[in-house]
């Protein structure tokens, strides 16, 4: 099975800060690298999808990169809203299989 | 655009088993991945499993295989995911998520249900 780890666990950081987490897998899974926000007791929301992919609808301050092992995730300009977790996911298809990563708790310092 | 519904919250003994339904609206129930991700208090998102209804074949994590078995009924865009053999460890929040993609389990989830709580306790 593939495991996913996430850095940091948690970060605190001002308004306008660029906030950077790294995600890396155990093995290559090529650009099969999603990413995730939720806010307590809500559902996750799909965020970045194919490593670097903004889901519609999500504002352009979100990003993605990466590729094979190593994977970034940034907010440019940290806004009071993005206080939440954070979490990568891998997929493959061969045979199915998902596994997320165990997040990033974000707050403003 | 598509949304889910999931069913009401569940409180069961140890060792009794328990399902909970996810029925799809206003998109292509039958090509695109059902699946279903926990979450137990405080704790992170676990992939339990997933099926794509027009194949029916579900696909679990290992960890639950013998004890989850989802399926689906096209006649009411509904999923279903019955976990058995519950422990106090089975309780959390339970999500089922749509697959972006079409015909593929393993994908990013685009659309979530609102959740449903399972509480296990004697």
């Amino acid at each position: 099975d593939i495991q996913m780890t996430q850095s940091p666990s948690s970060l605190s950081a001002s308004i306008g800060d660029r906030v950077t987490i790294t995600c890396q897998a155990s093995q290559d899974i090529n650009k099969r690298l999603n990413w995730y926000q939720q806010k307590p007791g809500k559902a996750p929301k799909l965020l970045i999808f194919d490593a670097s992919n903004l889901q519609t609808g999500v504002p352009s301050r979100f990003g993605g990169s990466g590729s094979g092992t190593d994977f970034t995730f940034t907010i440019s300009s940290l806004q009071p809203e993005d206080t939440a977790t954070y979490y990568c996911q891998q997929y493959d298809n061969v045979p199915p299989g998902v596994t997320f990563g165990p997040g990033t708790k974000v707050d403003i310092k | 655009q598509a949304q889910v519904v999931q069913s009401g919250a569940e409180v069961r003994k140890p060792g009794s088993s328990v399902k909970v339904s996810c029925r799809a609206s206003g998109g292509t129930f039958s090509s695109h991945g059902i699946n279903w991700v926990r979450q137990a208090p405080g704790q992170g998102l676990e992939w339990m499993g997933g099926i794509i209804p027009i194949f029916g074949t579900a696909h679990y994590a290992q960890q639950f295989q013998g004890r989850v078995t989802i399926t689906t009924d096209e006649s009411t865009t509904t999923a279903h995911m019955e976990l058995r053999s519950l422990r106090s460890e089975d309780t959390a929040m339970y999500f089922c998520a749509l697959s972006r993609g079409v015909v593929v389990i393993g994908d990013a989830f685009d659309i979530w249900g609102q959740g449903t709580t399972v509480s296990v306790s004697s």
